[in-house]
Order: C-alpha cells, then sequence, then structure tokens
C-alpha cells in the first residue's frame, strides 16, 4: 500500500527566513504529486503538481516553488518567507491505474512570525 | 469553471443521517470525491464515484449523483460521534487536478 512522508509535522519560521519542506512516497511509481496549502478555516488551494521528475505546475504565482529530484520526492521551496505564506501544507499523491485516486499525507503547519 | 460549492455547517444529532450536499460545475468531471478531516491532521478519501454511476453505497456511507444538477451528496446513516470533521467535496479538473470546496464541518451531538 502507498504511504505518504511528510515532514516536519508543525514548523515556526521567521519571517524572511527561507523554508524547505520535503514529501516522499513510498508503496507507488511515477505517481502525480501535489502540493496543496489550506489556509485557517478554508478549502485546499493547490500549489503545484507535478506529472514526472523535474516537471512542475505552477498554479498560484507566490515567493513559493517545488522541485523533483526524484520519481518519488517532491520539494515545496521558499528563499523568504511572508506573513501569509502562513497554513497547513499538504502533500498528495495519486494512485490507481488511472490515477483517480488522491492521498494526502499528514500535513505540515507553517507559522510564519 | 472550477468552483465546488458546500455548505460550512452541519450539526447532527447522533444515531441520525447526515445528507451534507456538494455543487460542482465542470460538467467534464470524470469523478467526484468526498474527503474526511479530523483536527490537525491530513485529508482521508472516504468514497469517490465515477462520473458515469448514479449512486454509490460503501457501508454506512450513499453517495448520490445528480449530473444534470451537477450535485453530488454525502449521506452518512447511523452518525456517531467519531463522524465529527471537515468534509471536503472534489471534483477532477482536467487530466492531473481536483478542485475542492471550502468543507462542511460535521458536528454530532449526544
Amino acid at each position: 500500500s502507498q504511504t505518504i512522508h511528510q515532514w516536519p509535522a508543525t514548523l515556526v519560521q521567521p519571517v524572511g527566513s527561507p523554508l524547505s519542506l520535503e514529501c516522499t512516497v513510498e508503496g507507488t511509481s511515477n505517481p502525480n504529486l501535489y502540493w496543496y496549502r489550506q489556509a485557517a478555516g478554508r478549502g485546499l488551494q493547490l500549489l503545484f503538481y507535478s506529472v514526472g521528475i523535474g516537471q512542475i505546475s505552477s498554479e498560484v504565482p507566490q515567493n513559493l516553488s517545488a522541485s523533483r529530484p526524484q520519481d518519488r520526492q517532491f520539494i515545496l521551496s521558499s528563499k523568504k518567507l511572508l506573513l501569509s505564506d502562513s497554513g497547513f501544507y499538504l502533500c498528495a499523491s495519486t494512485v490507481g491505474t488511472g490515477n483517480e485516486k488522491l492521498f494526502f499525507g499528514s500535513g505540515t503547519q507553517l507559522s510564519v512570525l | 469553471g472550477e468552483d465546488v460549492e458546500q455548505s460550512l455547517f452541519l450539526s447532527v444529532r447522533e444515531g441520525d443521517s447526515s445528507v451534507i450536499n456538494c455543487t460542482y460545475t465542470d460538467s467534464s468531471s470524470t469523478y467526484l470525491y468526498w474527503y474526511k478531516q479530523e483536527p490537525g491532521a491530513g485529508l482521508q478519501l472516504l468514497t469517490y464515484i465515477f462520473s458515469n454511476m448514479d449512486m454509490k453505497q460503501d457501508q454506512r456511507l450513499t453517495v448520490l449523483l445528480n449530473k444534470k444538477d451537477k450535485h453530488l451528496s454525502l449521506r452518512i446513516a447511523d452518525t456517531q460521534t467519531g463522524d465529527s470533521a471537515i468534509y471536503f467535496c472534489a471534483e477532477t479538473v482536467g487530466d492531473y487536478k481536483l478542485s475542492f470546496g471550502a468543507g462542511t464541518t460535521v458536528t454530532v451531538r449526544a
């Protein structure tokens, strides 16, 4: 079965500091990978998705970036965090022959102070 | 369009049935989904339905799909305290993306 590892679970960072969140997937190969952000009390906003190594699609222009250096590794980064980057970040991976199922990691709660 | 709409709150008595409603806009969506999120956790896939189906039942969960009205519902029979959570409706958009609603917070009262 597929497992999505996402860390850290919580993170407190000062404004202007860099960010690196890592997500790794086990139990599947060549998945589609996603980064979502959930602001407090709100729905999910798709930030980036990737259909293969080195292939990144950005949904929302902002000071975040994503990279996929390996098939089952997806990294979310920022050079300088803003207050508005605070939120709950979720990594997700597709499963299924038609990639019809999307499974989520346990999330990272990021607070930028 | 990619707007998925659902009511924000639902309060239900323990043992009663819960019905959570959702409307979506993309008539070409292939699959529609229900996810459950408990506090501080990621989203758990509860069930999903292929767009050519009208209904899907899985134990206490029943999904109804009305493609004509672009309406999706989730019925939870015999609602328990452990069902208290936020429930998200989602639709496929294009080949690779899911669009989510804002979530319905379900509170189960004794």
